[in-house]
């Protein structure tokens, strides 16, 4: 167990819709990941947090977007959903610094399913 | 654009040794070398990581090479459990380059 929590587990839904994924970090990690997983591209990073603010950005479609909150859980948001988004969405969190840090480790939750019909 | 090269699988006999190994010919004087687990579709799992000198821990070895152009990741006493997909990352300060990994089978 990283400590890290996702939910749901598993989110089934239909094209064109909006789902909100959730992840509460481990306790004391101030930054924030999301990572996209599928079939033909592998574990993609998405997006960065760190203390609420956006970190880095990574291949992240137009119609994601995701945010940090003052309690410092994250949720993605995945909107005008298509068949191609059915993947396994990961977050994972470090302790993040405000500088840049070239040793800094991640840890993973469980994901989420999707599953775009 | 990943910055390492893995081959796509091994196949390692239960209780040897597995080396994995990993190029990174690119590599920056700062950036660390960071070694991942995926078993089925689990979240990836840290295993170890370094920079210049080699490191052990509970899980593995990491060797890395004088020039740092290239590591083995070491599993002394390979399992079954040990069954996964190896991800060999060089870490530029914010993202993590997955790439394609390496398949490990471990054969009773």
């Amino acid at each position: 167990d990283s400590g890290v929590t996702q939910t749901p587990k598993h989110l089934i839904t239909a094209t064109g819709q909006r789902v909100t994924l959730r992840c509460s970090p481990r306790s004391g990690d101030l930054s924030v990941y999301w990572y996209q997983q599928s079939l033909d591209q592998g574990l993609q990073f998405l997006i960065q947090y760190y203390n609420g603010e956006e970190r880095a950005k990574g291949n992240i479609l137009e119609r994601f977007s995701a945010q940090q909150f003052p309690d410092l859980h994250s949720e993605l948001n995945l909107s005008s959903l298509e068949l191609g988004d059915s993947a396994l969405y990961f977050c994972a969190s470090s302790v993040g610094t405000s500088g840049r840090l070239w040793t800094d480790t991640q840890y993973f939750g469980p994901g989420t399913r999707l599953t775009v019909l | 654009d990943a910055k390492t090269t893995q081959p796509t699988s091994m196949d390692c006999a239960e209780g040897r040794a597995a080396n994995l190994p990993c190029n990174h010919s690119t590599i920056s004087g700062n950036e660390y070398v960071y070694w991942y687990r995926q078993i089925h579709s689990q979240g990836p799992q840290y295993i170890i990581h370094g920079l210049k000198n080699n490191e052990t821990n509970e899980m593995a070895s990491l060797i890395i090479t004088e020039d740092r152009k290239s590591s083995t990741l070491i599993l002394p006493h390979a399992t079954l459990r040990d069954t996964a997909v190896y991800y060999c990352i060089v870490y530029t300060g914010n993202q993590f380059y997955f790439g394609t990994g390496t398949s490990l089978t471990v054969i009773p």
